[in-house]
């Protein structure tokens, strides 16, 4: 079975400070690894994800993850906070092959971006 | 565009009186979601459909329905709905080639069930 930890239900940080939100794994396989936000009263939008090519990932909006099959981490950061990142993050795994299509999520983390 | 769409988004309704909400995508993809959101939980996955025809439980099955006769639809059924189903709802489908692996979600659809 897979699991997903993400440390943290709320981070504060300052306009322009660095942004971490740490997400923790399980899976018995190499998994797919994903981080969605969501905006106040909207839905989810796919940041960025992992499909086992380069470990250091690039999103939209400045965010990047990097994979780490040692630590089982997929932590989510962005040099500098902007006021319009405030919103709910999610992480995500799918352990694929015969699990493929069932997304795993963590409980999230609600950033707040502080002027 | 592509996306998918959910009717109704909002949907105040009683305890034990039949609901359905709709899902519908227009990518021809074969793998459909449900999942529901609840403060502190995260997404939680209800079914999945890998195909027409071929459903499986999530880790939340319970208390819910669904079938998949055609490919863009994917309806989730609450037969019996109890206040602990009030929630916020979101469909997902995504392309079976893993290669580009990726659930494009609908806007959601907060159900209150009083």
């Amino acid at each position: 079975a897979q699991s997903v930890t993400q440390l943290g239900s709320h981070v504060s940080v300052s306009e322009g400070a660095l942004v971490l939100l740490r997400c923790n794994y399980s899976s018995s396989v190499p998994p797919y690894l994903f981080w969605y936000v969501q905006y106040p009263n909207q839905g989810l939008q796919l940041l960025l994800k992992y499909t086992s090519a380069a470990t250091l990932v690039k999103g939209i909006n400045g965010f990047e993850a990097e994979f780490k099959k040692s630590e089982t981490s997929f932590h989510l950061t962005k040099p500098s906070a902007h006021m319009s990142d405030a919103a709910e993050y999610f992480c995500a795994v799918d352990a694929g092959g015969t699990s493929y299509g069932k997304l795993t999520f963590g409980q999230g983390t609600i950033l707040t971006v502080h002027p | 565009e592509a996306q998918v769409t959910q009717n109704p988004r909002y949907l105040i309704t009683v305890t034990g009186k039949k609901l359905t909400v709709t899902c519908s995508q227009n990518m021809n993809h074969e793998y459909m979601s449900w999942y529901r959101q609840d403060p502190g939980l995260g997404l939680r996955q209800i079914y999945y459909s890998m195909n027409v025809e071929v459903t499986d439980k999530g880790d939340v099955p319970e208390g819910y329905k669904v079938s998949r006769k055609e490919k863009r639809n994917f309806p989730l059924i609450l037969e019996s709905p109890s206040p602990n189903q009030t929630s916020l709802y979101f469909c997902a489908s995504n392309s079976a080639w893993q290669g580009n692996h990726e659930q494009y979600f609908g806007p959601g659809t907060r159900l209150t069930v009083t």
